[in-house]
């Protein structure tokens, strides 16, 4: 069983549209995140939920929104796309937020592509 | 500001070699530091964990080490297989309730 799987893997769409990507853990942790990788591959953090909560979330444009239903989903929804948003956007989880032994678990991965 | 910067960028080396990369952050105090792999086009593998209270982990034929005090980690790979070819990350999670911070990767090429 995958620990913590995303959908889509892919996803080509044009600019303005808006789109979804979705990710699930079945660790039982309570603190999911979302990062993004660029076209240089540096990997940085876009949002951070602790049990359904919002406790990170850095300088993202507002078109992205982060949905939690509950501790084992957290779906990223993106407005209006733009060619900048292309990337690969990672999904994570960790036992939780205070916790030392933070160690994260990532998922395979969304390859966003904007034409 | 909290960075961690990895050098070199890229390293190739023959197979069986024994090989260390480097990653240094700015401050010392850190809850823990997590070493990864990832393959092309692929996720994140974590490899190791070295809490702030730990000096070094091991796993197999990898060895991580953590000096705060001097804001450096290194993973030691020994006896390299071209199936270690990939890029390695270094993360440290310098405060509760943030994020990882990552540094840019280390590309290792392994030759046969």
């Amino acid at each position: 069983d995958t620990a913590v799987s995303q959908t889509p893997k892919y996803l080509v769409t044009q600019m303005g549209n808006d789109k979804s990507i979705k990710c699930e853990q079945n660790l039982g942790h309570d603190t999911m995140y979302w990062y993004k990788q660029d076209s240089k591959k540096f990997l940085k953090i876009m949002f951070s939920y602790n049990n359904k909560e919002l406790i990170i979330n850095e300088t993202v444009p507002n078109r992205f929104s982060p949905k939690s239903p509950d501790k084992a989903h957290l779906n990223l929804h993106i407005n209006s796309l733009e060619l900048g948003d292309s990337a690969v956007y990672f999904c994570a989880s960790s036992q939780g937020r205070a916790h030392g032994n933070n160690e994260q678990f990532f998922g395979p991965g969304t390859r966003l592509t904007v034409l | 500001k909290q960075e961690v910067t990895q050098i070199p960028a890229a390293l190739s080396v023959p197979e069986g070699e024994n090989l260390v990369l480097n990653c240094s952050f700015t401050d010392s105090a850190i809850y823990n530091l997590q070493w990864f792999r990832q393959d092309p086009g692929k996720g994140l593998t974590s490899l190791l964990l070295i809490q702030s209270s730990q000096r070094e982990q091991t796993s197999g034929r990898l060895n991580a080490s953590l000096d705060k005090s001097s804001g450096r980690s290194t993973l030691y790979i020994a006896a390299s297989q071209p199936g270690d070819s990939a890029t390695y990350l270094c993360a440290v999670y310098f405060q509760a309730g943030t994020a990882l911070i990552f540094g840019k990767g280390t590309t290792l090429s392994v030759s046969s």
